[in-house]
């Protein structure tokens, strides 16, 4: 079963805006990885959050993390077309499974 | 340093073929998961292997599938008697036994 539930499931933006992209689970986690896959891909590792983290930022990334209401959201600013892609947000601990959504597709135009 | 390498890229059976998927680890990593993602869906695990043992095979079908890693060479993910519901794109993962796993471009299986 899904662990992760991503929404939405298809995202449209142009360039230059902010794209939001919000996961929801369903056990305790120890950490929550977020990865993007390009069509035809393999997948990315974008940003892990732990669970005693409530925001954490890379580039143009910023994640959040709410324990209490089991849910995360990757936040992209100012996208790009290179940004079109299928993002994922996975959970598992240190050496085992990943247990993936079915993931946002985000189409970026230009 | 290469990344996780998977061949072939694509592979296309008919019905009743054996398929042999291969994995070669980061180099250092001794962890390796096979996961299947099906059209327009997320990744699903199938297997989780380090150096000659097998630690997790909860996600792999009882029947036709198997998996190894062995001490030389890389990881092979077989299917027997592939059916049309086989198809699908299979990635591998490596790792060092920490929280993040780095995939490799997956193989696409086609089933004629």
């Amino acid at each position: 079963s899904q662990q992760g539930e991503e929404d939405p499931q298809a995202l449209s933006i142009q360039e230059g805006e902010n794209a939001t992209m919000n996961c929801s689970y369903k056990t305790s986690i120890n950490n929550l990885q977020w990865y993007r896959q390009n069509s035809g891909r393999g997948l990315v590792h974008l940003i892990l959050i732990r669970s005693n983290e409530r925001e954490k930022h890379s580039g143009r990334l910023r994640v959040t993390l709410d324990t209490s209401k089991k849910s995360s959201s990757l936040l992209i600013t100012a996208s790009r077309a290179a940004d079109t892609a299928s993002y994922f947000c996975a959970t598992g601990q240190a050496g085992t499974a990943l247990i993936f959504g079915k993931g946002t597709t985000l189409s970026v135009s230009s | 340093n290469a990344g996780v390498m998977q061949n072939p890229r694509h592979l296309v059976r008919r019905r009743g073929q054996e398929a042999r998927l291969r994995c070669s680890p980061m180099k250092g990593h001794s962890h390796v998961y096979w996961y299947r993602q099906l059209p327009e869906e997320g990744l699903k695990f199938m297997v989780y292997l380090q150096k000659e043992n097998i630690i997790d095979e909860s996600g792999m079908p009882k029947e036709r599938f198997s998996a190894e890693f062995p001490k030389e060479g890389p990881s092979i993910l077989r299917i027997q008697q592939v059916v049309r519901g086989d198809s699908a794109a299979y990635f591998c993962a490596s790792g060092q036994g920490g929280d993040t796993q780095y995939f490799g471009p997956g193989t696409r299986l086609t089933v004629l």
